[in-house]
């Protein structure tokens, strides 16, 4: 069964540093992987995904991706964090066939000081 | 952007009460979900629909039901409300591999 870790519940940055957050995912064929970002009272906005081909993606507002798949990961990364930045963030991997769910990490926390 | 709507937003009720929360999508999408989440839990799928009339339970038992009787429309109920019906519930359509999600109704059961 697939599955997603995110190490890290709270992380904190003071705005203009950089941001890396981790995910870790758990599937036996090639993943399809998701990076989403909740503000406080609202749904979930897709920043980037990852199918195939360049394990480097580009995503919305600033944020990359990068699939390893030797260390199955798919960290988020921001090279300068803005303080409208802070959110929750959530790493998923796409099933495939079935009910093509997703399947959610249980979310970083991002608190961007200024 | 994407047109997916839940209504309503924000929804206190007292127990024992049947509700209705409402999903529309108007992008035509076959797929859609409805999904769980607690604080600092992960999102989990409670239904999920491949069109109309397919209604299918997730990996999380809900005593909620749904029904999908237009492609654009899939509603959750809750017979009768309980306090361990509070969470926030997120609605999705899917297109390709790419889901769409509404901004979740937010239910307190007291």
């Amino acid at each position: 069964a697939q599955s997603v870790t995110q190490p890290d519940i709270h992380i904190t940055v003071s705005e203009g540093a950089s941001l890396e957050l981790r995910c870790n995912y758990s599937y036996g064929a090639t993943p399809y992987l998701f990076w989403y970002v909740q503000s406080p009272g609202q749904g979930l906005q897709l920043l980037l995904k990852y199918f195939s081909g360049d394990t480097l993606v580009q995503g919305i507002k600033g944020f990359e991706a990068e699939f390893k798949r030797s260390q199955s990961s798919f960290n988020l990364r921001k090279p300068s964090v803005h303080w409208s930045d802070a959110a929750e963030y959530f790493c998923a991997v796409g099933a495939q066939g079935g009910s093509e769910k997703l399947v959610f990490g249980k979310g970083t926390k991002l608190t961007v000081n200024p | 952007e994407a047109d997916i709507y839940q209504t309503p937003r924000y929804l206190v009720i007292g127990t024992g009460k049947k509700i209705t929360l409402e999903c529309s999508q108007t992008m035509g999408h076959d797929k859609m979900y409805w999904y769980q989440q607690d604080p600092g839990m992960e999102l989990h799928l409670i239904h999920y629909s491949y069109g109309v009339n397919s209604t299918e339970k997730g990996d999380l038992s809900s005593e909620s039901t749904v029904s999908r009787i237009r492609t654009e429309h899939f509603p959750l109920t809750l017979e009768s409300a309980r306090p361990s019906h509070t969470s926030q519930y997120l609605c999705a359509s899917k297109r390709g591999t790419e889901a769409f999600f509404g901004q979740g109704t937010r239910l307190t059961v007291v």
